[in-house]
């Protein structure tokens, strides 16, 4: 089955380290997006790529990293320069968007929590 | 300013009792909107796309709608398994960026 996959389910990470959340989708889509989901405040876009090699800033791109060596894989890594990274981060992927609307289509997400 | 406005922020059903769940949007051109449905602790899983006002869609107890400045998702005799947070996300024609709103949290009572 096609589909997004989100590793870890959980995670938790000192005060000043860096850590990488995996993203892997097979559906074939060109894009791939980062999310932050916190209570009340709906999804925040991070980062977003529409081809291998390229990436663009979110809206809150500040304190995270990311690339796109793959089509397949986009991880993200939260580094000890974001401020408040508990949150739950939802990563996706679309069909090229040129054309007709693009179905985002949404990976299970990565709960990680700054102990 | 909101590209995407969800109202109510949360709504409390008795089993069987329908009602609907209203999602506004500023964008000046609309590519699609889309609703997702989201279980707590999971990602939103995809339930509707609309592209121009007049258009509904339909599935299971679920009816979305459109018009130029909204859509209205429709519950007809809901069950507890509706219980869930339903979001609302619109494209615009200018780019790729997608505008989500807060969502709607839903609990159905048996």
């Amino acid at each position: 089955d096609g589909g997004i996959t989100q590793s870890p389910k959980y995670l938790f990470r000192k005060e000043g380290q860096n850590v990488t959340l995996s993203c892997e989708q097979n559906l074939n889509h060109d894009a791939m997006y980062w999310y932050r989901q916190d209570p009340g405040q709906g999804l925040r876009l991070i980062y977003y790529s529409q081809i291998v090699n390229d990436f663009q800033k979110g809206d809150i791109a500040e304190g995270y990293s990311v690339s796109r060596e793959k089509k397949e894989s986009f991880p993200l890594t939260v580094t000890s320069a974001q401020k408040n990274p508990t949150a739950f981060y939802l990563c996706a992927s679309s069909p090229s968007g040129s054309g007709g609307a693009s179905l985002v289509i949404f990976g299970p997400g990565t709960r990680l929590t700054v102990l | 300013e909101d590209q995407v406005t969800q109202s109510p922020e949360a709504l409390r059903l008795q089993e069987g009792e329908s009602s609907s769940l209203n999602c506004s949007y500023t964008v000046s051109g609309l590519r699609g909107l889309f609703w997702y449905r989201q279980d707590p602790g999971k990602g939103p899983e995809f339930l509707f796309t609309l592209y121009s006002a007049g258009e509904e869609k339909e599935k299971e107890r679920l009816k979305a709608t459109l018009t130029k400045k909204e859509s209205f998702l429709h519950i007809t005799a809901p069950k507890p398994e509706d219980s869930a947070t339903y979001l609302c996300a619109v494209q615009e024609n200018t780019g790729n960026q997608f505008y989500f709103g807060t969502g709607t949290s839903l609990t159905v009572i048996p």
